[in-house]
Parts: C-alpha cells; structure tokens; sequence
C-alpha cells in the first residue's frame, strides 16, 4: 500500500518558472515530512523539510506548503534552473523513539528547459 | 557537516561470489543507518534499519541471510550480499539518522553490478 502518493511522475518547466510538486498521505501518524532531491548516479539530499505544525516553511528558493487537514504537502521551486534538474521524492516518517522509517513518494523527475 | 560516504562507489562481481559495501558517517556518531534498494527510475526501496549493537531490522521480503548487515560502530555499518546473483544487480544506497534523530543524511550509493 502505498502511503505517500507523488504527483506528477515527469514536470517540464521553464528556466525562471515555478516547479509545484505535490504529495498527499493518509496515516496521520506522520510528524516529519522532508523533500530530497537526487542527481543521477548520486545518493539522494536532504532539501528541505518540515513539520505538521507549520504551514510553510522556505528556505531560498524551495518552498514547502503543509495542509495539515487535507493531509497533503507540496515542494515549490521559484525561479527554476537548468541545475535544479532532478528527481525529487517526498518522504513521511511516523513520530517514535528516533529509529523510526521514512516512507517515500514515488518521485518527480524534473526537467528545467532554457 | 552530516556526510555520509559509501564504498566502493560501483562494484562489478562475478554470480556466486559475495560483495561487502561499507558506509560511514564521517562527522557524526549514528546509532541507527538504514540500508535502502533502488532500481533504475524507481523509488527507494527500504531493504533494512541498522543500529548499532544490536541485530539489523529487516523489511519484509528481505532475505536477511543474503543480504548481511554489520553495525559494528557508531560511524560504520556494513552491507553483505551473499552469494551474488544477476538479480542483485541494483543501486545500493545507506543513510544514517543524525544525533538529534530528526534528519536522515544519504551516502552517494553503491553500483552492483553480478556478471
């Protein structure tokens, strides 16, 4: 069953746009919702993240926004550059002792065009 | 700060030998590392949850005598697969769990490669 749904599966934007990407997930046991981004070949890195108590949260140009009632999370990339071609998952972790996993969406591949 | 190395960074193997992938975290201690599959344009995959001292917590499905996992220290743990087989073949990727147990810091990966 998967816990965390990803949309869209592929996201072409133009440089300078605004990449959305959305999760939603239905175990309200989640408290810690991080976004990674990885490169091809590389392991994934932590970009962002956020708990269910904030709305939003931004640092730089990545943007989280939280729905805690709608029980969905959204990753906003402004000003999109060619560098920021990637794959990005969202992941959900239920709040424990600290061992605890994270489950993960199923990924975005995200095409920045000039 | 929160780097995590893995090594080798690809390995090529022949059927029926065993491969050992090592991962460290360099700049902080980890009580729990997690191993993860990920094949290619997929997710990752949580294959088994590491912590130190103790025996590994495999996921279901898992085959926890094929793939053996050693956390022997507070900055390394370790990823056998045993007598490797073309189906191995994967991306193999640990992450370790920081000290303040919020964050989940990934390796590079490691490229199996079973001929």
């Amino acid at each position: 069953q998967q816990q965390v749904k990803q949309s869209p599966q592929s996201l072409i934007v133009q440089k300078g746009g605004i990449s959305i990407i959305n999760c939603a997930y239905e175990n309200t046991a989640f408290d810690y919702f991080p976004w990674y981004q990885q490169f091809p070949g590389k392991g994934p890195a932590l970009l962002i993240a956020i708990r269910p108590d904030v709305s939003e949260k931004k640092e730089g140009r990545f943007t989280i926004s939280f729905n805690k009632s709608a029980k969905q999370f959204s990753l906003h990339i402004m000003d999109s550059q060619p560098g920021d071609s990637a794959t990005y998952f969202c992941a959900a972790r239920v709040k424990g002792r600290g061992n605890e996993k994270l489950t993960f969406g199923t990924g975005t591949r995200l095409t920045i065009i000039p | 700060g929160a780097v995590v190395s893995q090594h080798p960074s690809w390995v090529i193997c022949k059927s029926g030998t065993s491969v050992k992938i090592e991962c460290r975290s360099l700049d902080f201690q980890a009580t729990t590392m997690f191993w993860y599959r990920q094949f290619p344009k997929q997710s990752l995959m949580l294959m088994a949850t590491s912590n130190e001292g103790s025996k590994a917590t495999y996921e279901q499905g898992v085959e926890k005598d094929k793939f053996l996992i050693n956390h022997a220290s507070l900055t390394l743990s370790t990823l056998t697969v045993t007598s490797a087989h073309p189906e191995d073949s994967s991306f193999y990727i640990c992450s370790a769990r920081s000290p303040n147990g919020n964050e989940q810091y990934f390796g590079p990966g490691t490229r199996l490669t079973v001929t």
